[in-house]
């Protein structure tokens, strides 16, 4: 079944220290994103790929990067956790289509707490 | 100002009625539109898909665009508790173009 793959779900980790986020979709969609959400909160975008080695920043800042070595994968890197990166993160991912736009199709999100 | 506006609610009804929700938009190029449901903890899935003006109707949804007033709604027929959940309205210019989401409404359902 295709879908979008989010791991972990949880993460609690200690101020400092690195952590990946990883995405992973089975739909051969060559768009991918991240949005940073807080409870409660609208969406923001914080990073975006259009394919392979393409990657771009959105519309909030973020500390964190990102990588896209193969189009199924899509890993979100903080180098250094701090209290003010807890949130939860959403990978969404869509086709690329020239004659229409069905949206995105998310995953369920990582809830990251840093203590 | 926000390129799309939707009131946060929280939206509450008894079960059985029907929900109304709105989202306005300053961008007039705008010509794909979409409603997304996300519960708690989860991430959003598509309700709703529509293109340019019109009405789209699909079981107990119904999703209206009115491109002149720049402005789009969906409505929840006979609500039930399961659909409590933040409503959130998203749109774009192009084939392809990125979304803009709205900021979302809560809407409660109460048995």
């Amino acid at each position: 079944e295709a879908d979008i793959y989010q791991t972990p779900r949880y993460l609690v980790i200690g101020t400092g220290k690195k952590i990946t986020l990883e995405c992973s979709q089975t739909m051969g969609h060559d768009k991918m994103y991240w949005y940073q959400q807080d409870p409660g909160m609208e969406l923001h975008l914080i990073h975006y790929s259009y394919g392979v080695n393409s990657t771009e920043k959105g519309d909030l800042s973020s500390e964190s990067t990102v990588s896209r070595i193969r189009t199924e994968h899509f890993p979100l890197t903080l180098e250094s956790a701090r209290p003010s990166h807890t949130s939860q993160y959403l990978c969404a991912s869509s086709p690329q289509n020239y004659q229409t736009n069905y949206g995105y199709t998310f995953g369920s999100g990582t809830r990251l707490t840093v203590v | 100002q926000k390129e799309v506006e939707q009131d946060p609610g929280p939206l509450s009804v008894p079960e059985g009625a029907i929900v109304s929700l709105n989202c306005t938009y300053s961008n007039s190029a705008f010509q794909y539109f979409m409603w997304y449901r996300q519960y708690s903890r989860k991430g959003p899935e598509l309700l709703m898909y529509t293109y340019s003006s019109g009405n789209k109707e699909d079981g107990r949804f119904t999703a209206q665009v009115d491109k002149s007033s720049k402005y789009i709604s969906l409505f929840i027929r006979d609500s039930q508790p399961s659909d409590s959940a933040t409503y959130l309205c998203a749109m774009s210019q192009w084939a392809g173009n990125k979304l803009t989401f709205g900021g979302g409404t809560r809407v409660l359902v109460k048995p």
